[in-house]
C-alpha cells in the first residue's frame, strides 16, 4: 500500500516536555509538509522540505523543529518553547501541485 | 498579506440539491486554486485544481469556477448525497517555484440531509 503514515494518532504531553511526531511516506515524493490545524481554522504551515537534507520555515515555525535525513521520513519535534501546542498536526507530501495528507496526530498538552 | 475567506457557517441542504460553496480572497490572484475535502478527525483529500487562466473545471458531480476579477472561486456539488457531508477547504497556491505554500481557508461544513 502506498501512502503516508503518522504516529501516534493521539499524543498527550506534559507542559515543558519535547515531543516528536512521526511522518513516513512510501510514495517516493520529494516534497513534504507539516501543518497545524486548530478548531475552526484553516491549516497553517509549520515547515516544509523540498528535498533530503533541506527544509524551510513556514508561517508558524517558532517552537518547532524538523529534520529530513531520509526521503521517506520528515519528523516534527514540538519543543517546550511552543506556547500553545495542543492541536491537530497533519503531514503531507506533494506531487504535481496536489498534496497528499496523512491521517494526522492529535496532540494534547496536559 | 494574502487572506482567504470561506463561509464559516455550516451549509445545510436537502439530498439531490446542488450545494454551492464560496471562497473569496484578497490581494493578488494565485496561480492555482485548490479544493480539498476533510472528514472529521482525518486529513484533507484533494478534489480539484483550477488554474488562473481557466474559468471552470469539472470532475464527475463537482464543478469549480475561478473568477480573478471578483477574486472568488465557487465550488458546486450537483445531485448532492448524504455521503458528501464533510468540510470543504479552499487553498490558494502561491508558489513561485516547484513547491511552496498553500494558504488554506478555514473551511465550510456541508451537511446533506436525506
Amino acid at each position: 500500500d502506498g501512502g503516508i503514515t503518522q504516529s501516534p494518532k493521539y499524543l498527550f504531553r506534559k507542559e515543558g516536555q519535547n515531543v516528536t511526531l512521526s511522518c513516513e511516506q512510501n510514495l517516493n515524493h520529494d516534497a513534504m509538509y507539516w501543518y497545524r490545524q486548530d478548531p475552526g481554522q484553516g491549516l497553517r504551515l509549520i515547515y516544509y522540505s523540498q528535498i533530503v537534507n533541506d527544509f524551510q520555515k513556514g508561517d508558524i515555525a517558532e517552537g518547532y523543529s524538523v529534520s529530513r535525513e531520509k526521503k521517506e521520513s520528515f519528523p516534527l519535534t514540538v519543543t517546550s518553547a511552543q506556547k500553545n501546542p495542543t492541536a491537530f498536526y497533519l503531514c503531507a507530501t506533494e506531487l504535481y501541485n496536489e498534496q497528499f495528507f496523512g491521517p494526522g496526530t492529535r496532540l494534547t498538552v496536559l | 498579506s494574502q487572506k482567504i475567506e470561506q463561509n464559516s457557517e455550516a451549509l445545510n441542504i436537502q439530498e439531490g440539491k446542488t450545494a454551492t460553496l464560496t471562497c473569496n480572497y484578497t490581494n493578488y490572484s494565485p496561480a492555482y486554486l485548490q479544493w480539498y475535502r476533510q472528514d472529521p478527525g482525518r486529513g484533507p483529500v484533494f478534489l480539484l485544481l483550477i488554474r488562473e487562466n481557466e474559468k471552470e473545471k469539472r470532475k464527475e458531480r463537482l464543478k469549480v469556477t475561478f473568477d480573478t476579477t471578483l477574486k472568488q472561486s465557487l465550488f458546486h456539488i450537483t445531485a448532492s448525497q448524504p455521503a458528501d457531508s464533510a468540510t470543504y477547504l479552499c487553498a490558494l497556491d502561491m508558489r513561485t517555484g516547484n513547491t511552496g505554500k498553500l494558504i488554506f481557508g478555514q473551511g465550510t461544513t456541508l451537511q446533506v440531509k436525506p
